[in-house]
């Protein structure tokens, strides 16, 4: 199993630029989520899914969208970036039972100028 | 609110010294996690607490939950250089599918 994979590793973009961030995982996890990094800040969850076909928001959604359009794969979208969206970004998934232990990608690094 | 709180936030110690980290957190949570965040890398799962009085150890390790207290503790045992580095405590609030609600993290630097 590759576990939870993410593209690219590392991105620069202009203020105004579109985007999308890669997740794939192979472990037929039901529930992924986006998670953003920022120094001395934890993670803050952006959007989760629950299943193909279900996504919804967390604590810091503005400026991101998502779809699930497969069990395998739930790709995060910066419509208009901005420097407040430079961050590590790190998707994750897990099983929603028996507990949701979460598998964490490798991360991608954004800067935005 | 929901919230997670870390201390201390930066602990600097000596190998072969003992210590412990704390969690609070702010209301009812079904689950505690323990991660491990090397410098630039990903978040590595340590420890799933799942009711009160839940004790886990792995190696020089060992993490507890007091659901009443709604307090985790993660404690080092006879430090080793290679345990350096941040650790995080996350409280799933909401069943689990709301997703995790981080701390801040524990920057911990172990010095020879």
């Amino acid at each position: 199993n590759a576990g939870v994979t993410q593209t690219p590793k590392f991105q620069v973009l202009k203020t105004g630029q579109s985007m999308t961030l890669q997740c794939a995982q192979d472990m037929n996890h039901e529930y992924m989520s986006w998670y953003r990094q920022d120094p001395g800040m934890g993670l803050r969850l952006i959007h989760y899914s629950v299943g193909a076909g279900i996504t919804d928001q967390g604590e810091v959604p503005n400026g991101y969208n998502v779809s699930r359009s497969t069990t395998e794969d739930f790709p995060l979208r910066l419509l208009s970036a901005a420097p407040s969206q430079t961050s590590v970004y790190f998707c994750a998934s897990s099983y929603l039972f028996p507990h949701y232990e979460q598998y964490f990608g490798p991360g991608t690094r954004l800067t935005v100028t | 609110e929901l919230k997670v709180e870390q201390n201390p936030l930066f602990l600097s110690m000596q190998e072969g010294k003992n210590y412990t980290i704390y969690c609070n957190y702010s209301t009812t949570s079904d689950r505690l996690y323990w991660y491990r965040q090397d410098p630039g890398k990903s978040l590595e799962s340590l420890f799933v607490l799942l009711s009160n009085g839940a004790v886990k150890q792995e190696g020089r390790l060992m993490a507890s939950l007091d659901t009443k207290a709604r307090l985790s503790t993660l404690h080092i045992t006879a430090a080793v250089h290679d345990l350096s580095a941040t650790y995080f405590c996350a409280a799933d609030f909401g069943g689990g599918a709301d997703g995790l609600t981080f701390g801040k993290g524990t920057h911990l630097i172990i010095q020879p």
